[in-house]
């Protein structure tokens, strides 16, 4: 299943409500995932189920969606908030999305 | 606390063999299926494999399938990536994470270069 992410590339303010797009090549039953990785780093789960907040993650972050077309939004950003996004897919096999970078304005 | 830790990577020749680690800590191993998902170069993640929680049970990508080997020992609390007949397009760095669907904890990783 294709996964098209968008913008690719976001530039925001420091408490800007900033809001990435996931959209699959069909119907996923909510079975998606959003990833933040920054610089260096490995990969850290942020929500699963479309809108579970993985333990440990701030509240500002939630995602939403159903069908096809999903988001993750940030509700006020901070400038830890530096990172590419990833979306995955797995509701069969499994497929990630290109990635949104997010930078600060 | 979770831990994942992998080893193992480095330059090898297209054709050639090399063997991954992850060593595991901070939970239950045996609880887990487990998985291998690797990254290009200033590229997106793919999914390359996944195993069940006792080992009886293993998913690959088409691309790695008869290549790559995923195996386990779960009294060591070890994954571990067989990987022959390497390809430059197999250069990546690899994570080992919990495999869920989604993936909830992930390694460090490990970087592999494919390349004569």
């Amino acid at each position: 299943i294709q996964m098209t992410q968008s913008p690719s590339l976001l530039s925001a303010s420091v408490g800007d409500r900033v809001t990435l797009s996931c959209k699959a090549g069909q119907n996923i039953n909510n079975y998606l995932a959003w990833y933040q990785q920054k610089l260096g780093e490995a990969p850290k789960l942020l929500i699963y189920n479309a809108n579970s907040l993985q333990t440990g993650i701030p509240s500002r972050f939630s995602g939403s969606g159903s069908g096809t077309d999903y988001t993750l939004t940030i509700s006020s950003l901070q400038p830890e908030d530096v990172a590419t996004y990833f979306c995955q897919q797995y509701n069969s096999w499994t497929t990630f999305g290109a990635g949104t970078k997010l930078e600060l304005k | 606390e979770v831990q994942l830790v992998e080893s193992g990577g480095g330059l090898v020749q297209p054709g050639r063999s090399l063997k991954l680690s992850c060593a595991a800590s901070g939970f239950t191993f045996s609880d887990y299926y487990m998985a291998w998902v690797r990254q290009a170069p200033t590229k997106g993640l793919e999914w390359v494999a996944s195993i069940s929680y006792d080992g009886g049970s293993t998913y690959y990508r088409d691309s790695v399938k008869g290549r790559f080997t995923i195996s386990r020992d779960n009294a060591k609390s070890s994954l571990y990536l067989q990987m022959d007949s390497l390809r430059s397009e197999d250069t990546a760095t690899y994570y080992c994470t919990t495999d869920k669907a989604h993936f909830d904890y992930w390694g460090q990783g490990v970087m592999v270069t494919v390349s004569s």
